[in-house]
C-alpha cells in the first residue's frame, strides 16, 4: 500500500532562514508527487507537482522540490522563508496519473518575523 | 484549472442528525473524491464518487454512514448520517481535471457535532 511520511511535525524558523521539509513515500511504480500548502483559515493550494522529467521542480512563491527516485524522497525547499510562509505543508503521492492522493500527516511551519 | 465550491462552508449539528454537503465544480472533472480532515490530522480519503453509480469507499468508511451521489460530471454530494461528535471534522471535495493529472480541492466544510 502507498504511504507518505513527513519527518517534521512542527518547524520554527526565523525570517530569511532556509527551509527543507522532508517527504518520503512508499510505492513501487510510477508516481505523481505533490506539495500542497494550507494557510491559516484557507483551503489547500497546490505548491508544486512532479509527474515526470526534470526531477527538480519549481513551484509558486519561490518553493522547489527535488524528486530522488533512489531515496523515494520529494523534499520541499525554499532558500529564504518569509513570515507569510507560515502555514501547514502536505506532501502527497499518487500511484500513476489517476486515482486518489495519499497525504502525509503535514508539517506546520511557523516563521518568526 | 477547476474551481471547486462547497456548501455549506460550516455547520453545527446535533448528535443523531444528518448533514448533506454539496460540491460543485466549474468544469468537468474525470474523478471526484471526498476527504476528511480531522482536527490536527492529515487528509483521509473517504470515497471516490463515481458518476451514475455507487461510490467506491475506502477501508473504514461505509455507504450507510457516508452516502455519496454524483449525478453528473460537475456535482457531488456527501451525507454524514446519524452524526456523533467523532464526526466533527473538515470535509473536502476534490476533483481531477480532464486531460490533466492535477487534483483540485474545495474550501472544505467544517462540521461540528454537539
Amino acid at each position: 500500500a502507498q504511504s507518505v511520511s513527513q519527518h517534521n511535525h512542527h518547524v520554527i524558523l526565523s525570517e530569511a532562514a532556509s527551509l527543507e521539509l522532508g517527504c518520503n513515500y512508499s510505492y513501487g511504480g510510477t508516481v505523481n508527487l505533490f506539495w500542497y500548502v494550507q494557510y491559516p483559515g484557507q483551503h489547500l493550494q497546490l505548491l508544486l507537482k512532479y509527474f515526470s522529467g526534470d526531477p527538480l521542480v519549481k513551484g509558486i512563491k519561490g518553493f522547489e522540490a527535488e524528486f530522488i527516485k533512489s531515496k523515494f524522497s520529494f523534499n520541499l525547499r525554499k532558500p529564504s522563508v518569509q513570515w507569510s510562509d507560515t502555514a501547514e505543508y502536505f506532501c502527497a503521492v499518487r500511484g500513476g496519473s489517476q486515482g486518489n492522493l495519499i497525504f502525509g500527516k503535514g508539517t506546520k511551519l511557523s516563521v518568526k518575523p | 484549472s477547476a474551481v471547486i465550491s462547497q456548501k455549506p462552508s460550516r455547520d453545527i449539528c446535533q448528535r443523531g442528525t444528518s448533514l448533506t454537503i454539496q460540491c460543485q465544480v466549474d468544469s468537468q472533472v474525470t474523478m471526484m473524491f471526498w476527504y476528511r480532515q480531522q482536527p490536527g490530522q492529515s487528509l483521509t480519503l473517504i470515497a471516490t464518487a463515481n458518476q451514475g453509480s455507487e461510490a467506491t469507499y475506502e477501508s473504514g468508511f461505509v455507504i450507510d454512514k457516508f452516502p455519496i451521489s454524483r449525478p453528473n460530471l460537475t456535482f457531488s454530494t456527501l451525507t454524514v448520517s446519524n452524526m456523533s461528535p467523532e464526526d466533527s471534522s473538515i470535509y473536502l471535495c476534490s476533483g481531477t481535471g480532464q486531460g490533466t493529472a492535477e487534483q483540485y480541492f474545495g474550501p472544505g466544510t467544517r462540521l461540528t457535532v454537539t
